[in-house]
């Protein structure tokens, strides 16, 4: 079964606490992306990386941390530096570099809550 | 500044009707338009991809139409049904700033029997 896999589906996190949100694909896909989404808002890009160990900051990387070691896997760490962690988060991955009319296959999320 | 607009913010219809929804956007200068269908608490899925010299494109009962001119885009539904029930949501991409994906907040459709 191709496609990407986000682990876990639901996440609980301490204040203070850093966590890793998993994302692993299996479409062969050169570039992934990590998305956080708010209600009532736009996804905005957190980090994006279009080859192995490689990778560029969003429009919200504060806060955030990413590694690219494998083609398959770009896990997100949610530091806590990051003061507003609340939030769904989506991993996606496309052939090419984002947005030259290459689709971008997401996985299903994963919703964090700071308790 | 590269934005996104879509209207209506949610929108309620009866099963079987259709409807339109509405993105604007300022991005420039443009490559591609996406529409994307997002179910609650799922990752979106695209419905269609189009580029400048694309006005229509069609998947199934839906349709996307596209003006760069007024940069206008809408994505028409026929004979709704209840599984349409899903967030729209419409993603421009800009050939500066990397191809970057701009997203618009979605517009919420809820389809009642």
């Amino acid at each position: 079964d191709g496609g990407i896999t986000q682990s876990p589906k639901y996440l609980f996190r301490k204040e203070g606490q850093n966590v890793t949100l998993s994302c692993e694909q299996n479409l062969n896909h050169d570039a992934m992306y990590w998305y956080r989404q708010d209600p009532g808002q736009g996804l905005r890009l957190i980090y994006y990386s279009q080859i192995v160990n490689d990778f560029q900051k969003g429009d919200i990387a504060e806060g955030y941390s990413v590694s690219r070691e494998k083609k398959e896997s770009f896990p997100l760490t949610v530091t806590s530096a990051q003061k507003n962690p609340t939030a769904f988060y989506l991993c996606a991955s496309s052939i090419a570099g984002p947005g030259k009319r290459t689709e971008a296959f997401f996985g299903q999320g994963t919703r964090l809550t700071v308790v | 500044k590269n934005q996104v607009e879509q209207s209506p913010q949610s929108l309620i219809i009866l099963e079987g009707k259709n409807c339109t929804l509405q993105c604007n956007y300022t991005v420039s200068p443009f490559s591609n338009l996406r529409w994307y269908k997002q179910d609650t608490g799922r990752g979106p899925v695209s419905l269609t991809i189009m580029t400048f010299s694309e006005n229509t494109k069609s998947n199934g009962r839906y349709t996307a139409t596209l003006d760069a001119d007024t940069k206008q885009s809408s994505l028409h539904i026929t004979a709704s049904q209840l599984s349409d029930s899903a967030s729209y949501i419409c993603v421009v991409s800009g050939m500066d700033s990397n191809y970057q994906l701009i997203w618009g907040a979605g517009t919420k459709l809820i389809i009642k029997p």
